[in-house]
């Protein structure tokens, strides 16, 4: 089966723009989760939809903020932004089960200068 | 706090040789453990996963893990490296009460040949 697809795969963006990013997660998988890899950060998580709702939410300002629609597909956005939120950003896909494993698509480098 | 700390940043080790990744968690309650692998630019492949049981795990390309309770650790290792398995490695622990994973900082492994 096919496995996550986030995209676009790179974007460049310019500060105070926004950006609308896409995972589509695993067919069957209700969950997607979303995580923003810095170098100097690591991993951390944005927030997680499961059946078209926000079932959970990080530390991160409102310009960053996400959906899921009936196929599960999910999209997140970023507005206003800034060069700080220059980064890799992951989608998790998993059937939403606590016990079981996440998968995750290849993420979407962005660049804000 | 959940937390997960992965004490080596960055190790050197020459092909054959034996691997071992460090990991210590702080979780109050069961943790669900994992090992995910990332490759330049790509996004994060499972390596193993525990959830219960023996303690002793086998994942994926020749790695396993030991979850040990009394040591709040989950080591990583591998009995001969190969050249392929230079990338960086991240540790994580299932936060169940908040349905998010917990990440470490990550290892890089440079192997030698």
């Amino acid at each position: 089966k096919a496995g996550v697809t986030q995209t676009p795969r790179y974007l460049i963006k310019t500060r105070g723009q926004q950006v609308t990013l896409s995972c589509s997660p695993i067919s069957g998988h209700r969950s997607v989760s979303w995580y923003q890899q810095t170098p100097g950060q690591g991993l951390q998580f944005l927030f997680e939809y499961f059946s078209e709702t926000q079932r959970n939410k990080g530390n991160f300002p409102g310009r960053f903020s996400g959906r899921q629609f009936s196929n599960s597909r999910s999209e997140m956005n970023v507005s206003t932004l800034e060069l700080g939120d220059s980064a890799l950003y992951l989608c998790a896909s998993s059937s939403g089960q606590i016990n079981t494993e996440a998968f995750f698509g290849q993420g979407t480098r962005l660049t804000v200068v | 706090a959940q937390s997960v700390t992965q004490p080596d940043i960055h190790i050197t080790v020459s092909e054959g040789a034996s691997l071992e990744l460090r990991c210590n968690y702080s979780y109050g309650a069961t943790p669900y453990l994992f090992w995910y692998v990332q490759s330049p630019g790509q996004g994060l492949q499972l390596l193993l996963k525990y959830f219960s049981g023996d303690t002793l795990v086998q994942g994926i390309k020749g790695f396993e893990a030991e979850f040990k309770r009394s040591q709040s650790s989950f080591n990583l290792r591998k009995p001969s490296v190969h050249w392929s398995d230079a990338a960086e490695y991240f540790c994580a622990v299932f936060a169940g009460n908040n349905r998010k994973l917990i990440w470490g900082l990550g290892t890089s492994l440079a192997v030698n040949p």
